[in-house]
C-alpha cells in the first residue's frame, strides 16, 4: 500500500478558485518532490523540497514542506484549465533510503 | 537535449508470454528507473538502475526484473504475464539518482495482457 499518502483522491474546483493537495508521511522525509501528469501524458517534476519549513512559489503554485518534514503541501490559487491533471508527490522516507515513495495522486478536474 | 524514450509505446501480450520494455534515458544521466502506473494502484516503484547496477527494488515478484547497459539504456523484462500486468510501464532517468534530483518521465508503454 501507499507509504506516502495523498489526499483529495479527486477534487473538483471551479476556474478561478483555490485549493490545495496533501502529502503525509508515518516517517520523516529527507526531501519531497512535486509532479504533475496531464491526462495522457506523463509525468512532469515541478520541485523539489529539502529543508524542514521550505516554502516555494511558481506562479501560482505554493509548495510546502512541513517543519516535521513529515507533510507537504501544493496550493494552487485562481485555478485555470491548464491545471487539470493528476498532482503526485513523491517523497524520500529517511528509513527507505534512495527509495522514492509516490502517493496515489489528486486528480484536479476544472469547469468553467 | 533529446528526451527519455520507450519502446514500444503500445504492446498487447497473451497471459503466459513474456515481454520486454525499452527505455533509453537522456544523455548523460545514468540512473533509470522503473514504474508500474496503474489506475488503482498509482504510481508503483519497480526498480533503479545506476551505472548497470541495480541500486533499489520495489515490493514486485520476481517475475519482474531488469538491467542497465553501459551507454546507460535499460531494459525491464516481464516474465509468465498475468492479466493483472496490464499497466502503462514508465520508466524515468534522472542525472545521479531518482530521490536526489528530479527526474525526467518517458511517454510509458501501454502493456495490455489478455
Amino acid at each position: 500500500g501507499q507509504q506516502v499518502m495523498q489526499i483529495p483522491q479527486y477534487q473538483h474546483v471551479q476556474e478561478g478558485e483555490d485549493f490545495t493537495t496533501y502529502c503525509n508521511s508515518s516517517t520523516t522525509l529527507s526531501n519531497i518532490q512535486w509532479y504533475k501528469q496531464r491526462p495522457g501524458g506523463h509525468p512532469v517534476f515541478l520541485i523539489q523540497l529539502v529543508k524542514s519549513g521550505e516554502v516555494k512559489k511558481q506562479k501560482r503554485l505554493t509548495f510546502q514542506f512541513g517543519e516535521a518534514k513529515k507533510n507537504s503541501s501544493l496550493h494552487i490559487t485562481a485555478t485555470q484549465t491548464t491545471d487539470v491533471g493528476t498532482y503526485f508527490c513523491a517523497g524520500e522516507r529517511t528509513d527507505s533510503w534512495g527509495k522514492l515513495q509516490f502517493g496515489a495522486g489528486t486528480q484536479v478536474v476544472v469547469t468553467p | 537535449k533529446a528526451g527519455v524514450t520507450q519502446t514500444p509505446r503500445y504492446l498487447i501480450k497473451t497471459r503466459g508470454q513474456q515481454v520486454t520494455l525499452s527505455c533509453s534515458p537522456i544523455s548523460g544521466h545514468r540512473s533509470v528507473s522503473w514504474y508500474q502506473q496503474t489506475p488503482g494502484q498509482g504510481l508503483q516503484f519497480l526498480f533503479e538502475y545506476f551505472s548497470e547496477t541495480q541500486r533499489n527494488k520495489g515490493n514486485f515478484p520476481g517475475r519482474f526484473s531488469g538491467r542497465q547497459f553501459s551507454n546507460s539504456r535499460s531494459e525491464m523484462n516481464v516474465s509468465t504475464l498475468e492479466l493483472g500486468d496490464s499497466a502503462l510501464y514508465l520508466c524515468a532517468s534522472s542525472p545521479q539518482g531518482q530521490s536526489s534530483y528530479e527526474q525526467y518521465f518517458g511517454p510509458g508503454t501501454r502493456l495490455t495482457v489478455t
